[in-house]
């Protein structure tokens, strides 16, 4: 069974640092594409960040181009995101999603995890 | 970018009612766009992926058409587990996309 397990959320100062980790069981983490997902509260999705298995290329929302970094670590089955310079706006329930394709980044999603609360408030 | 926009926000209709969701977006999407379900403090699940191709383990009673810049989620009939809000989201243009959610509540 495919299961994305996110955490590191939290409260944060704005200006502040975190970093989201997500934990992957149930399938060959290194042969799929990941990205983030975050959706504010009581608002829409909004598409984050990617990492592509096939070439490693990240790719970034241009809200959180500059502040955010995607990584991940196969050998430990886990995605990542480290987020700097944390503004009210980044407040949200972050996703990790499971690309439908396999390594490459094609952008549809069909499996998260229950997502990780970061809120950014003085 | 491409703006997806969905309509209507909200749509009341009794189980066992067909549901009719519109998608439109402000530049041709070829068939990339996808379909999502998301009920009250869940993650989204992937419905239907090409316009038109249901993701696996969906009911055949959603089913998804248009290509271009209109596109349409139609439920068949309403299950009490299909009250939730709808998201269709491009992958056309980068970066990936979503609309603003069609809300299906009970009549």
């Amino acid at each position: 069974e495919v299961q994305l397990l996110e955490s590191g959320g939290g409260l944060v100062q704005p200006g502040g640092s975190l970093r989201l980790s997500c934990a992957a069981s149930g399938f060959t983490f290194s042969s799929y594409a990941m990205s983030w997902v975050r959706q504010a509260p009581g608002k829409g999705l909004e598409w984050v960040s990617g990492f592509s298995n096939s070439d490693g290329r990240t790719y970034y929302a241009d809200s959180v181009k500059g502040r955010f970094t995607i990584s991940r670590d196969n050998s430990k089955n886990t995605l990542y995101l480290q987020m700097n310079s944390l503004r009210a706006e980044d407040t949200a329930v972050y996703y990790c999603a499971r690309d439908t394709s396999g390594s490459y980044l094609r952008g549809y999603f069909d499996y998260w995890g229950q997502g990780t609360l970061v809120t950014v408030s003085s | 970018e491409i703006v997806l926009t969905q309509s209507p926000a909200t749509l009341s209709l009794s189980p066992g009612e067909r549901g009719t969701l519109s998608c439109r977006a402000s530049q041709s999407v070829s068939s990339y766009l996808a379909w999502y379900q998301q009920k009250p403090g869940q993650a989204p699940r992937l419905l239907i992926y090409d316009a038109s191709n249901r993701a696996p383990g969906i009911p055949a009673r959603f089913s998804g058409s248009g290509s271009g810049t209109d596109f349409t989620l139609t439920i068949s009939s309403l299950e009490p587990e299909d009250f939730a809000v709808y998201y269709c989201q491009q992958r056309s243009n980068w970066p990936p996309g979503f609309g603003g959610g069609t809300k299906v509540e009970i009549k």
